[in-house]
């Protein structure tokens, strides 16, 4: 059974710091990788993909993937009240569904 | 570009009921997942449409049905309610079926369904 795993948090960071979300995935399959941030009563909403071992920057967020350890991780960089939210992790298999974790809360303290 | 379009926002029902959820996609993507989205469960895949076939589905009982047509919009039906299917369910579209290269998802606001 594919399986994603998320830290469920929270996680708390003081305003301007830097943000560390993992995540961890048991399919060596997977292919492509994917951020959603969720704030509280809204929907998902795609803010990073990756779909290469490396680092993505875009804007404050970069996304990290390992696929030798079956790893992948977004940071945030000068963390915003604005940001808390739950960031959900999703791995698909191409040809296959999209498989969720169960999300990290982050909590950014002014 | 309009986005993923849920109706309705809210719902309640009771036990034994059943009930009708819609989704209108994204002008021009013509694959739509479904997902039920619970505290202790977070998102778990119902199924997935691609031109009105059913592609995947995920492991849920036989009261949970769906079907897609010809314009894209699709239905997901939930016969006999129990109270654990309170939940909030959501929609998600993409251009292709998302096992495609590249593909992403875009989620509608869903539907909080509230089974009393």
């Amino acid at each position: 059974q594919k399986e994603v795993e998320q830290n469920s948090g929270p996680l708390s960071v003081p305003e301007g710091a830097i943000a560390s979300l993992n995540c961890t995935y048991s399919d060596r399959g997977s292919q492509s990788f994917f951020w959603y941030r969720q704030y509280s009563g809204k929907s998902p909403e795609l803010i990073m993909s990756i779909y290469s071992n490396g680092d993505k920057e875009d804007g404050r967020f970069t996304a990290q993937l390992n696929k030798a350890s079956q790893y992948v991780s977004l940071l945030i960089r000068d963390s915003q009240p604005s940001d808390s939210a739950t960031y959900l992790c999703a791995v698909l298999v191409y040809g296959q569904n999209f498989v969720f974790g169960p999300g990290t809360r982050l909590s950014v303290l002014p | 570009k309009a986005g993923v379009t849920q109706t309705p926002r809210y719902l309640i029902k009771t036990r034994g009921q059943q009930v009708t959820l819609s989704c209108s996609p994204i002008s021009g993507h013509r694959s739509v997942s479904w997902y039920q989205q619970t505290p202790g469960q977070g998102l778990q895949f119902l199924f997935e449409y691609f031109s009105e076939t059913q592609r995947n589905k995920g492991n849920f009982p036989g009261r949970f049905s769906g079907r897609q047509f010809s314009n894209s919009r699709s239905e997901m039906n939930v016969s006999t309610l129990e109270l654990g299917d309170s939940a909030l369910y959501l929609c998600a579209s993409s251009v292709t079926p998302p096992g495609g290269t590249n593909e992403k998802l875009f989620f509608g606001s869903g539907t909080q369904l509230s089974v009393l």
